[in-house]
């Protein structure tokens, strides 16, 4: 049965910082590999996906690696900002397309 | 292009009634998930139809129930509710299975 562990439970950094989030997955045989982020009381926004194949995605601010092989990934923010506050969700998705998520990782970046 | 639309955003229910959640998919979207996701958890998938055909369940008991209509708009059924159903209920859509989610903002569902 797959699971997915997200360390830490939560963090707080002050403005400016660089910082990594963690994420580890019991079985490789997963077909991609997505970060969310989440606001409170909302929806999910997908930042970042990760197909099985490959082994990071960038965007902006914002870099995800994968390592089947050892289950892990990690979600790297650069230069951190108030406004990336949120609680960032890691999920991987099934080769049926059913996602697996972690119970996230409570981000406050104080000014 | 529309975003994925659930309703209502806040439910309030009686142990032992009975509710109905609804999600308009992204526009061209066939295939729809649900999620429940409570408080401090990660969300947890509970089903998903693909073409009105549901293909694919997660640990949830019977009393949880889904349709997909022709325009890929969805609801989500939960009979006899319990206490422990309170959670945000989330929709989300796709082109089809393994392709992005794209989720609604939820659903926050009270049992009382």
């Amino acid at each position: 049965k797959q699971e997915v562990t997200q360390i830490p439970a939560a963090l707080s950094v002050p403005e400016g910082e660089n910082l990594v989030l963690n994420c580890s997955f019991t079985d490789s045989a997963i077909y991609n590999l997505q970060w969310f982020r989440q606001d409170p009381g909302k929806g999910l926004t997908s930042l970042l996906l990760i197909q099985s194949s490959q082994r990071e995605q960038t965007s902006g601010r914002l870099n995800a690696s994968l390592d089947k092989s050892s289950g892990r990934s990690t979600l790297y923010i650069a230069a951190s900002q108030p406004g990336d506050s949120a609680t960032y969700l890691c999920a991987v998705t099934s080769n049926t397309g059913k996602l697996i998520f972690g119970q996230g990782t409570t981000l406050q970046v104080k000014p | 292009e529309t975003g994925v639309t659930q309703s209502p955003t806040h439910l309030i229910k009686t142990r032992g009634q009975q509710v109905t959640l609804r999600c308009s998919s992204q526009s061209g979207h066939n295939t729809v998930s649900w999620y429940q996701q409570a408080l401090g958890q990660g969300p947890q998938f509970i089903f998903q139809y693909y073409r009105e055909e549901e293909n694919g369940r997660g640990n949830f008991p019977p009393r949880f129930s889904g349709l997909q209509f022709p325009n890929y708009s969805s609801e989500l059924n939960v009979n006899a509710l319990e206490l422990d159903d309170s959670a945000l209920y989330l929709c989300a859509s796709s082109l089809e299975s393994g392709t992005p989610l794209h989720f609604g903002n939820g659903t926050r569902l009270t049992v009382t």
